[in-house]
């Protein structure tokens, strides 16, 4: 599976958007970009994934570079609940998950 | 209705001892795991069962048994517990098939004294 480099930590404004990037210039072309979220002490949370096309769930936007080497998840209107260790994670479909270091994001108020 | 749960959530216990934490899932996944998250916050993937079957093992030191005794259950028993082995480990579930987000549960704290 592709590697993939998040930035070690961001800070971000209650109620303005977040905007988390990840580099994975190496992916496949049957590689999935994951992301996984975890709050503290608390057990990892998927939030969205996609292969080419941006994706939106209630949780969060994925956009995906249309050479697919980057990729940004955005909580569109980020709460204090969202201070969490942010994961992106490059697999193909059936392979292990696999957890980098991740970005940390923290809401200040 | 906790999705992936268990227990127990803290144990702590003296090196030497042998202990046991359990997994149960109710989402008729067919894929459990157990990661082990160190003290410096990296998850690692140490054992995976699809169906009862073992298919993924990791380096893992022999003193770590995964039981499966059914899908929906993944048990982690620990013999002669190190000072090293002080972390949290999560067990999580997938559908094994072609989008399989993992569910994971809480965790459980061990702590070797």
């Amino acid at each position: 599976d592709a590697k993939t480099t998040q930035p070690p930590s961001m800070d971000c404004a209650e109620g303005r958007a977040a905007n988390l990037p990840c580099n994975h210039s190496t992916i496949s072309g049957n590689e999935y970009v994951y992301w996984y979220r975890q709050i503290h002490s608390q057990g990892p949370q998927y939030i969205i994934h996609g292969l080419k096309n941006n994706e939106t769930n209630e949780m969060a936007s994925l956009i995906i570079t249309e050479d697919r080497k980057s990729s940004t998840l955005i909580l569109p209107h980020a709460t204090l609940r969202d201070t969490a260790v942010y994961y992106c994670i490059v697999r193909r479909s059936g392979s292990r998950l696999t957890f980098g270091e991740g970005t940390q994001l923290t809401v200040n108020p | 209705d906790t999705a992936v749960s268990q227990t127990p959530k803290y144990l702590v216990t003296q090196m030497g001892n042998d202990k046991s934490i359990k997994c149960e899932q109710n989402l008729g996944h067919d894929t459990m795991y157990w990661y082990k998250q160190d003290s410096k916050k990296f998850l690692k993937i140490m054992f995976s069962y699809n169906n009862k079957e073992l298919i993924i093992n990791e380096t893992v030191p022999n003193r770590f048994s995964p039981k499966s005794p059914d899908k929906a259950h993944l048990n982690l028993h620990i013999n002669s517990l190190e000072l090293g082995d002080s972390a949290v480990y999560f067990c999580a579930s997938s559908p094994g098939q072609a989008f399989d987000g993992y569910t994971f549960g809480s965790g459980t704290r061990l702590t070797v004294v």
